[in-house]
């Protein structure tokens, strides 16, 4: 079946390390997202990718970044730089068709 | 830009109760309107969606009217169960085929009571 696959689903960091959050599609979709949630807040965007090679900032891209190498793949790194990383990161990809998105079941990220 | 506003949460109801939960949007064009639901430690799922006025989602008893005319995009079920208890998200996305960037409204928490 077709979907988004978020890794891992729990990671724990130390302050001053980088670490890489993995999202992987097999939709075909030619647009991916990523959003940061935290406890009782909506969902903010971090950064968008519409094509391979190509992505952009969202509302809080400052501390992160990404990559679009692949179709079916959009890491998220969040770095050093990120003063307060600790949250729920959520993946979605869609299809250019108002369709909407499709979420993976996201990486919860906290510092210790 | 565009916005959506969501009902305040959160909301507690008895089981079998009418649920309604607002959600107004601010766009220019013509959105697409969604609905989506999170359950604890879960990403997010389509509940519903509607792509031009007068359009009525449904999807699992839950049922939603895109209104032009009050910018308006209710979450309406008639008779809830305790496994609806989650956070719901109403969304809009751009009216550009070229761009679905969807902007979320806050969420509301709705919890059913046995």
């Amino acid at each position: 079946d077709g979907g988004i696959t978020q890794s891992p689903k729990y990671l724990f960091r130390k302050e001053g390390q980088n670490v890489t959050l993995s999202c992987e599609q097999n939709l075909n979709h030619d647009a991916m997202y990523w959003y940061r949630q935290d406890p009782g807040q909506g969902l903010r965007l971090i950064y968008y990718s519409q094509i391979v090679n190509d992505f952009q900032k969202g509302d809080i891209a400052e501390g992160y970044s990404v990559s679009r190498e692949k179709k079916e793949s959009f890491p998220l790194t969040v770095t050093s730089a990120q003063k307060n990383p600790t949250a729920f990161y959520l993946c979605a990809s869609s299809a250019h068709d108002r369709g909407g998105y499709t979420f993976g079941s996201g990486t919860r990220l906290t510092v210790v | 830009g565009n916005s959506v506003t969501q009902m305040e949460g959160p909301v507690t109801l008895s089981e079998e109760a009418f649920l309604t939960i607002n959600c107004t949007y601010t766009a220019t064009g013509y959105p697409s309107l969604f609905w989506y639901v999170q359950y604890p430690g879960e990403g997010l799922q389509l509940l519903l969606k509607a792509t031009k006025a007068d359009d009525k989602g449904s999807n699992k008893g839950f049922e939603a009217t895109y209104r032009k005319e009050t910018t308006s995009f209710h979450l309406e079920k008639g008779s809830v169960q305790v496994s609806d208890s989650a956070v719901y998200f109403c969304a809009l996305s751009r009216d550009n085929f070229g761009n679905e960037k969807l902007t979320f409204g806050t969420g509301t928490r709705l919890t059913i009571i046995p």
